[in-house]
């Protein structure tokens, strides 16, 4: 496609379910990231892949939050044992380079409720 | 640590005002800098950057922002609000050792005509 997508666009969670979501970036994007957008605030910087090694993970918040990128292509994160505070917009986004100054093209993001 | 500040999380303007969105960056190197616009239950996408080749960055739909080291300010301007620019605006700074963006709390404008 065209531009960054992620599925699914909505995740309703029990407390304690497992979820899994999902980032296809923009075809032959070096550098993928995830953001994590709480409700009224600014998107939080969750981790960074390079290709498919995830360079910086440093604003995943618990041991809980894990995220891969096997190929280099697609990412997955995963939050196990959910719990209210997760409650938020994750978002992807890719870039073509990792050099700082590449304009970063963003997913339309998933929203995910825990309940 | 690199950080920005947007002050004013709500901004209101009639329909052909002058826009203007405030950002505060801290960077103790050249920042990258940018802001991006969301509109509701999308993604957030770019409006302009500022990469050191010119202070005065012009972006899409009108948007325009001034780099002023002596202020360390990155201020979005627009000379005529149109209603579609209604949507939450970012301010935000490239991590030079990551390439990761730090966002600012965001500023909400609202367009009355």
């Amino acid at each position: 496609g065209a531009g960054v997508s992620q599925s699914p666009r909505y995740k309703v969670a029990k407390r304690g379910q497992d979820v899994a979501l999902r980032c296809d970036p923009i075809s032959g994007h070096v550098s993928l990231f995830w953001y994590q957008q709480a409700l009224g605030q600014g998107p939080e910087f969750l981790t960074y892949f390079q290709n498919e090694a995830q360079l910086d993970k440093s604003g995943l918040p618990s041991d809980r939050f894990f995220a891969e990128r096997p190929e280099g292509s697609v990412s997955t994160l995963k939050i196990q044992r959910t719990q209210q505070e997760d409650s938020a917009v994750y978002l992807c986004a890719s870039s073509l380079f990792g050099t700082g100054s590449g304009e970063q093209y963003f997913g339309p993001g998933t929203r995910l409720t825990v309940t | 640590a690199q950080s920005v500040t947007q002050l004013g999380s709500h901004v209101s303007v009639s329909e052909g005002a002058l826009v203007l969105l405030r950002c505060n960056y801290s960077s103790s190197v050249p920042p990258y800098l940018f802001w991006y616009v969301q509109y509701p239950n999308q993604g957030l996408q770019l409006l302009l950057k500022y990469t050191s080749a010119a202070t005065l960055v012009k972006g899409i739909n009108g948007f325009e922002a001034e780099f002023k080291k002596s202020e360390t300010s990155f201020h979005l301007t627009k000379p005529s609000a149109h209603m579609s620019d209604a949507a939450e605006y970012f301010c935000a700074v490239s991590d030079n050792n990551t390439d990761k963006l730090i966002f600012g709390t965001g500023t909400r404008l609202q367009v009355f005509p």
